[in-house]
Parts: C-alpha cells; sequence; structure tokens
C-alpha cells in the first residue's frame, strides 16, 4: 500500500501567519493517465473532511485562495498564506491513483 | 445543495451484522463512483470500500474483504454497506463519500462494535 508521510503532526500559528504541511509518498503518484491523484481535506472539530485541493493544486469551488497546493511525483505541499480562525482542525493528504487508496495521518493546526 | 446523509449506525454485538444506508441529493448520483471511509474514535481516515457508478465494480480494504460488501440503487440514489462478521477494529463512524475526488461528504454515522 502507498504510504502518505505528513509532517509536521501538530502546527501552531497566529492569525495571518502563512504555513506549510508537507506530504511524501512512498511512491510515484502520476497515474498512467497523467494525472496526479493527491488531494487535501481539512476536517473541522466535530464536522465530516471537505475537499480543499484535488489533483495537486486545484482548488475546490467555494474554498478561500489562501489555499494553494503544489508538488509533484512523491512530495506534495499544502500552503494557507494568512491562516484564520476558521482553519483550524486537522488536515489530511489522501491519494486515489493507487488502489487501496490512502490517507496520510493528519496534520492538527492549532491557534499559538 | 448536495446531500448525503447516512443511516444505519448502531450497537452491535461481535459477529453479527449491520447495514448502512446513504441517500444523496442534489447531485446526479448515477454519474459518480462512490466510496465508504471509516475514522475510528480519535483516529485518522481509512478507505473501507468503493463502487463505480454502474454498481459493476467494487473495491475493498484487505481488512474488510469478504465481511463487507459495498452495493448501490441508482433509482433511489442510494449507497449501501452490508458488514457482517463485524469486529471490535470495526468500530468507527463510516462516511460515504464520492469518489475518487472525495468532494462530497456525508455527517457519519457511528457503529459501534462491543459485547
Amino acid at each position: 500500500d502507498v504510504v502518505l508521510t505528513q509532517t509536521p503532526p501538530t502546527l501552531s500559528a497566529t492569525i495571518g501567519q502563512s504555513v506549510s504541511i508537507s506530504c511524501r509518498s512512498s511512491q510515484s503518484l502520476l497515474h498512467s493517465n497523467g494525472n496526479t491523484y493527491l488531494n487535501w481535506l481539512l476536517q473541522r472539530p466535530g464536522q465530516p473532511p471537505q475537499l480543499l485541493i484535488y489533483l495537486v493544486s486545484r482548488l475546490e469551488s467555494g474554498v478561500p485562495n489562501r489555499f494553494s497546493g503544489s508538488g509533484s511525483g512523491t512530495d506534495f505541499t499544502l500552503k494557507i498564506s494568512g491562516v484564520e480562525a476558521e482553519d483550524l482542525g486537522v488536515y489530511y493528504c489522501v491519494q486515489s491513483t493507487h488502489a487501496p487508496y490512502t490517507f496520510g495521518a493528519g496534520t492538527k493546526l492549532e491557534l499559538k | 445543495e448536495v446531500q448525503l446523509v447516512e443511516s444505519g449506525g448502531g450497537l452491535v454485538q461481535p459477529g453479527r451484522s449491520l447495514k448502512l444506508s446513504c441517500a444523496a441529493s442534489g447531485f446526479t448520483f448515477s454519474n459518480y463512483y462512490m466510496a465508504w471511509v471509516r475514522q475510528a474514535p480519535t483516529k485518522g481516515l481509512e478507505w473501507v470500500a468503493s463502487i463505480t457508478n454502474s454498481g459493476g465494480s467494487t473495491y475493498y480494504r484487505d481488512s474488510v474483504k469478504g465481511r463487507f460488501t459495498i452495493s448501490r440503487d441508482n433509482a433511489k440514489s442510494t449507497l449501501y454497506l452490508q458488514m457482517d462478521s463485524l469486529r471490535s477494529e470495526d468500530t468507527a463512524t463510516y462516511y460515504c463519500t464520492s469518489n475518487p475526488g472525495f468532494a462530497y461528504w456525508g455527517q457519519g454515522t457511528l457503529v459501534t462494535v462491543s459485547s
């Protein structure tokens, strides 16, 4: 199975600070069709996950543009340019290039 | 507005069965692959099973193969998960979600396997 390693496990930030989360895959997530199926999700406390970024860097409709994704192959990054209070929660990367689909362990974003 | 509403969770003894349902609305259900993802208490997310839009193909994680069955009724816009021979390690909140993009999520239904 593909292992996704997220770092850091916990992130403390102040409002307005820019932060980044890394997601490294145990194998390339480039699909034979040319797409890279790496998404980012946010799970706020007591809520289901919500999609933020799909196909590495595409912003889901309705998601603020302070969120951005980048990367290729095995190394991916989610950046939040100016954290807001509503951004607090656990961030997960997830891959659906290879079966079984796998999630990273999560990065908890807290207020400093 | 897209809605996915899970139901059918509850407390069940080890070895028994439970069937989860997920009623979809607000999008063309029959066009989407769907999946079940679970989350054990205080843990991360774990993909359980997926099904193609027609229902013709299904996929499972190894730990549930032979025990869980994913199915769908496109006429009713409903996704199902039949869970047999339940184990304590199946205790989790079960979410239905669209696949492979994970764009749509339900609120989840809690399954507790305990004697």
